[in-house]
């Protein structure tokens, strides 16, 4: 599976917009990005995937470089419940099972 | 949120014994993982269901069984639990290979 390299830690004013990049510069054709958070020690929680194309939902948008070699999630305003660990994680579905391969993530700390 | 639920949330237990951890969901989803999580770490997939009685290894399997005899259930047993296996246990259920995975609350294990 393609490893992930993000940076350590953010922070975001609260009501700004968190962008948080990911590195994946060696992902193959037909894995997929991922990503999760945690607050606390809470389980994971999803938030957002995508192949190729941006995609967006109601919790933050995904945007993908067209040579797929790195992405960046988007909090469009960011609250201080959005303190969390978020995980950039690339996955290639075996057809038997999506396995997730979380690193150490990025821990955003919002601010006042 | 997902219905899926894990028991114990808390054991401590000595080294040599053996240990069963149980996930339970009612959303009737196909696939089921447990994963583990240490400190400095994100979580690790130790082993993976991909329907009742279908299951196969994840990255840390060692030291781990599991089994699956009905839909809802998904149990992690540590046949003798040793201190490299004091984790948090976070087991995940999905409906799809491509889908998001809903993660439980957790089980706090310590092995003394």
């Amino acid at each position: 599976d393609a490893k992930t390299t993000q940076p350590t830690s953010m922070d975001c004013a609260e009501g700004r917009a968190a962008n948080l990049p990911c590195n994946h510069s060696t992902i193959s054709g037909n894995e997929y990005v991922y990503w999760y958070r945690q607050i606390h020690s809470q389980g994971p929680q999803y938030i957002i995937h995508g192949l190729k194309n941006n995609e967006t939902n109601e919790m933050a948008s995904l945007i993908i470089t067209e040579d797929r070699k790195s992405s960046t999630l988007i909090l469009p305003h960011a609250t201080l419940r959005d303190t969390a660990v978020y995980y950039c994680i690339v996955s290639v579905n075996t057809g038997t099972a999506s396995k997730l391969t979380f690193g150490t993530g990025t821990r955003l700390q919002v601010t006042l | 949120d997902a219905g899926i639920t894990q028991s114990p949330r808390h054991k401590v237990t000595e080294t040599g014994t053996p240990v069963t951890l149980r996930c339970h969901q009612t959303e009737n989803h196909r696939y089921m993982y447990w994963y583990r999580q240490d400190p400095g770490h994100g979580l690790r997939l130790i082993h993976y269901s991909y329907g009742v009685k279908d299951t196969d290894k994840g990255e840390v399997s060692d030291g781990y069984s599991v089994s699956r005899s009905k839909t809802e259930d998904f149990l992690l047993t540590l046949e003798s639990a040793t201190s490299s296996q004091t984790s948090v246990y976070f087991c995940a259920i999905s409906d799809g290979t491509v889908n998001e995975q809903f993660f439980g609350p957790g089980t706090r294990l310590t092995v003394l």
